[in-house]
């Protein structure tokens, strides 16, 4: 498996303003993945961020409102742009553990927005 | 498109009860399948997976076949104990490995003493 740390941990924002997560894992992956844990909710992949390339991303999910970035094989950022309170959610990375088809996830960043 | 359902919670059980969680999905191609668990105020967790038909995957006493005549990766355990209590959720990788995840709604488990 991977060691995956996200930062920070959680948050409380204001409406309207943007917060960048962060993702850092011990290894070098070729794959990461970002969902979103609405509250008591499943987990939604928002989209998969490969290394040197755009990320893709899943239908209800648009770069402006989510720009990722990937510039090494092993970090990436998640930015939440104007923040509205439906964006509350735990956000996850996660990534494709090489040659086991298996993602293993991160701790997830707890987001408040108020 | 791909789907996944498993049964709502919540579920309770008293220890040492035997566990059914039930999970069925809708996938085109041969998807990989997988039991998560997120016990309270954790992450998320990888149980075990499956990526073929008939085969079984288990760990910590938890078992789910892959079923591909029903569709089905039902998460079992013989006896349960307090310390299973969490949300187990199921999902799927498409055939091929480059794709997300797809999960099912989650299913809360609650053993009582």
């Amino acid at each position: 498996s991977a060691v995956i740390s996200q930062k920070p941990s959680r948050d409380i924002c204001q409406r309207g303003t943007s917060l960048t997560i962060q993702c850092q894992v011990d290894s070098q992956v070729t794959m990461m993945f970002w969902y979103r844990q609405q509250p008591g909710q499943s987990l939604t992949l928002i989209a998969t961020a490969n290394q040197g390339s755009e990320a893709t991303y899943e239908s209800g999910f648009v770069i402006d409102k989510f720009p990722i970035s990937r510039p090494n094989l092993t970090f990436s950022t998640l930015t939440v742009s104007n923040m509205s309170p439906e964006d509350s959610s735990i956000y996850l990375c996660s990534v494709d553990a090489r040659a086991t088809d298996t993602q293993y996830f991160g701790p997830g960043t707890r987001l408040t927005v108020l | 498109g791909n789907s996944v359902t498993q049964m709502e919670g919540p579920v309770t059980l008293s220890e040492e009860a035997f566990l059914t969680i039930n999970c069925t999905y809708t996938a085109t191609g041969y998807p990989s399948l997988f039991w998560y668990v997120q016990y309270p105020g954790e992450g998320l967790q990888l149980l075990l997976k499956a990526t073929k038909a008939d085969d079984k995957g288990s760990n910590k006493g938890f078992e789910a076949t892959y079923r591909k005549e029903t569709t089905s990766f039902h998460l079992e355990k013989g006896s349960v104990q307090v310390s299973d209590s969490a949300v187990y959720f199921c999902a799927l990788m498409p055939g091929g490995g480059a794709d997300g995840l797809t999960f099912g709604k989650g299913t809360h488990l609650i053993i009582q003493p």
